[in-house]
């Protein structure tokens, strides 16, 4: 079966540093999105990687390793607008999106 | 440019009621259209998919049903609701050969009572 793994929860502090991870188990690979999801929105895209390595977009980055199944996303200078859910959906071989449940990332002042 | 449009916003609904939720698109063709649900802190769950009218996909058995009368309009329906189809419904689209990119409306927070 197909299988994305996310923290349900993560709490940080205003100003910091925040990582949250995905692990991935799925029927081929084409790629893995990074979503911000605010209560009772849609998904906006945050990134997007399908080579191994680093994608730095200002204060967020997203992290692939292919071999290891394993992404993740970076969030610097937190700001209390930054409380929201975040998706880790991956494409599978029939390019269709397999989606994670997502984190809920809780910031304090 | 495209652009998605999902309605309601928000709906309360007593159980056994029937529904109907729309989507349209607007700025593409053939468009693959997509009907997400999304329970409370959940993710999303994929109900149906098509990729062009009248051809309808289902990955879920449900009391749901869903049509595609034209290139551009997808509805969500049901004839009775139960207490388990409250959630968060998205609409969304991708172009025909670029599945990846799935661009989204605005949702509809259904709540079954």
């Amino acid at each position: 079966g197909q299988n994305i793994d996310q923290p349900t929860e993560m709490t940080a502090t205003e100003g910091a540093i925040v990582q949250i991870n995905c692990t991935y188990q799925t029927s081929g690979f084409n790629g893995l999105f990074w979503y911000q999801q605010h209560a009772g929105e849609a998904p906006t895209f945050l990134s997007y990687n399908v080579l191994d390595g680093l994608e730095e977009k200002g204060r967020f980055s997203s992290f692939l390793s292919r071999s290891k199944g394993y992404s993740y996303l970076l969030l610097k200078e937190l700001q209390m607008k930054d409380s929201a859910s975040y998706l880790c959906a991956v494409v599978d071989s029939n390019y269709q999106l397999i989606w994670g449940a997502g984190t809920k990332l809780i910031i304090k002042p | 440019s495209q652009t998605i449009h999902q309605w309601p916003a928000t709906l309360v609904q007593p159980v056994g009621s029937p529904l109907s939720l729309e989507c349209t698109v607007e700025g593409t063709s053939n468009p693959n259209l997509y009907w997400y649900r999304q329970a409370a802190g959940r993710g999303l769950q994929l109900l149906f998919y098509s990729v062009g009218i009248g051809q309808i996909s289902s990955e879920v058995p449900q009391n749901l049903s869903a049509s595609r009368p034209q290139d551009r309009q997808f509805i969500l329906s049901s004839k009775k609701l139960l207490l388990s189809d409250s959630g968060f419904y998205l609409c969304a689209w991708s172009a025909p050969v670029e599945t990846r990119w799935v661009f989204f409306g605005s949702g509809t927070q259904l709540s079954v009572l």
